[in-house]
């Protein structure tokens, strides 16, 4: 069981929006800094947004990012069937373990 | 480009041992945090470890403290996993991936990952 929380699944139609959450507490989303992760089938993950609402040069800016208390939200607008794909959240955990945390992972489908 | 490039992966009995590498191109390597991160069959991802750029500060997941070993050479822009007391439960397939420290951790690039498959 992951630390942060992610929805197993979501699903959308081609061009519309998609949002994904992510669930956690005071000790990791609640204090600090949440990045978000696509991995699309047998490739690594790449980095889709840090700093809760940055996005790395040549992400396009249909990917965006929220943070408000102890959760996050991705969201994805003009859905391509490209973005099939699988989306994890992580953070920093400040708890008696030091460590980095990282959401169960969410299945986007376009559908 | 940046580059990740992961080496050292295979097939180890459980209780043995296994050293992974990753060599860093493309950015000056002894400025960035780094860290491994891996993913079993299936499954989503898992931190394991990560490493300041003077190797002053690491941490681990506490699935791998005690076990797992996380060093660099700047000199060498590499970066070294030594993995002891394997278990049936530490195979995956192993990431490197460039990082920033806390509170803002994020990784990237990744490297195309290396697999470790523990079994008798």
């Amino acid at each position: 069981q992951s630390v942060l929380t992610q929805p197993p699944s979501v699903s959308a139609a081609p061009g519309q929006k998609v949002t994904i959450s992510c669930s956690g507490s005071s000790s990791n989303i609640g204090n600090n800094y949440v990045s978000w992760y696509q991995q699309l089938p047998g490739t690594a993950p790449k980095l889709l947004i840090y700093e809760n609402n940055k996005r790395p040069s040549g992400i396009p800016d249909r990917f965006s990012g929220s943070k408000s208390g102890t959760s996050a939200t991705l969201g994805i607008t003009g859905l391509q069937t490209g973005d099939e794909a699988d989306y994890y959240c992580g953070t920093w955990d400040s708890s008696l373990s030091a460590h980095v945390v990282f959401g169960g992972g969410t299945k986007l489908t376009v559908l | 480009q940046v580059q990740l490039v992961e080496s050292g992966g295979g097939l180890v009995k459980p209780g043995g041992s296994l050293r992974l590498s990753c060599a860093a191109s493309g950015f000056t390597f002894s400025d960035y945090y780094m860290s491994w991160i891996r993913q079993a069959p299936g499954k989503g991802l898992e931190w394991v470890s990560y490493i300041s750029s003077s190797g002053s500060t690491i941490y681990y997941a506490d699935s791998v403290k005690g076990r797992f070993t996380i060093s660099r050479d700047n000199a060498k822009n590499s970066l070294y996993l030594q993995m002891n007391s394997l278990r049936a439960e530490d195979t995956a397939v192993y990431y490197c991936a460039r990082s920033r420290p806390r509170p803002a951790v994020w990784f990237d690039p990744w490297g195309q990952g290396t697999l470790v498959t523990v079994s008798s």
